[in-house]
């Protein structure tokens, strides 16, 4: 069975330059969770969906970042515009139903200069 | 105060050995309580689920105390694949999960 999949694995971009990040839960499953990893500050949530719908966005740290999720198999997360302090490891997760054990992807190593 | 804090290690232990992890969370009304495995460069994977009255998977057991806020982890005879970071992961409110930093642990031959 396909599990999370994220695209793409790796991505080096220049500051100031818009980096979309792109996920697909698993088949069935009705929350999407996309969390930010850095050895600083460890796993944090940025934002989730429930049925696409976003439930809490507390956790994105500026405007600069923007999340879709437009239908139950697809979700972006994009920065516009990025900066070198948005280098981390981002995760996408998700989980059957509310409360539920989430399935993280393989993430998004994402470096700016 | 964090959510929820775990002791950073590096745990260093030869093969064999008993290791044991704690957790405590800040959140009285925290609904579950989860074990993530995360091995190096790659993502968190769900160890085992922490249950009130304390569960075991083979060489793992893990308790949760609710009147002192806190989850342990304990493994048994280690084994040198059990390397990764043990990441204890609470639930808020439903989908508010807050995880700790994460614990290493080294198994060494």
């Amino acid at each position: 069975d396909a599990g999370v999949i994220q695209s793409p694995r790796h991505e080096v971009t220049e500051m100031g330059q818009e980096v979309t990040l792109r996920c697909k839960p698993i088949s069935g499953h009705n929350s999407l969770f996309w969390y930010r990893q850095t050895m600083m500050r460890g796993l944090e949530l940025l934002i989730y969906f429930n049925n696409n719908v976003p439930i809490d966005d507390s956790g994105m740290p500026e405007d600069r970042f923007s999340a879709k999720m437009p239908n139950a198999s697809f979700s972006t997360l994009k920065i516009q515009p990025s900066e070198p302090r948005d280098s981390a490891v981002y995760f996408c997760a998700s989980s059957l139903r509310q409360g539920g054990t989430q399935y993280f992807g393989p993430g998004t190593r994402l470096l700016v200069l | 105060r964090k959510e929820v804090e775990q002791d950073p290690g590096p745990f260093n232990v030869p093969e064999g050995a008993t290791v044991a992890f704690n957790c405590t969370y800040s959140n009285s009304a925290s609904q579950s309580f989860f074990w993530y495995r995360q091995d190096c460069r790659k993502e968190p994977k769900l160890l085992m689920s922490v249950y009130s009255s304390g569960n075991e998977d083979g060489r793992f057991t893990a308790q949760l105390n609710r009147a002192s806020q806190y989850i342990s982890l304990l493994i048994r005879d280690s084994k040198l694949s059990d390397s990764a970071t043990y990441l204890c992961v609470v639930n808020e409110n439903n989908n508010d999960m807050r995880f700790g930093a994460g614990t290493r642990l080294t198994v060494k031959p």
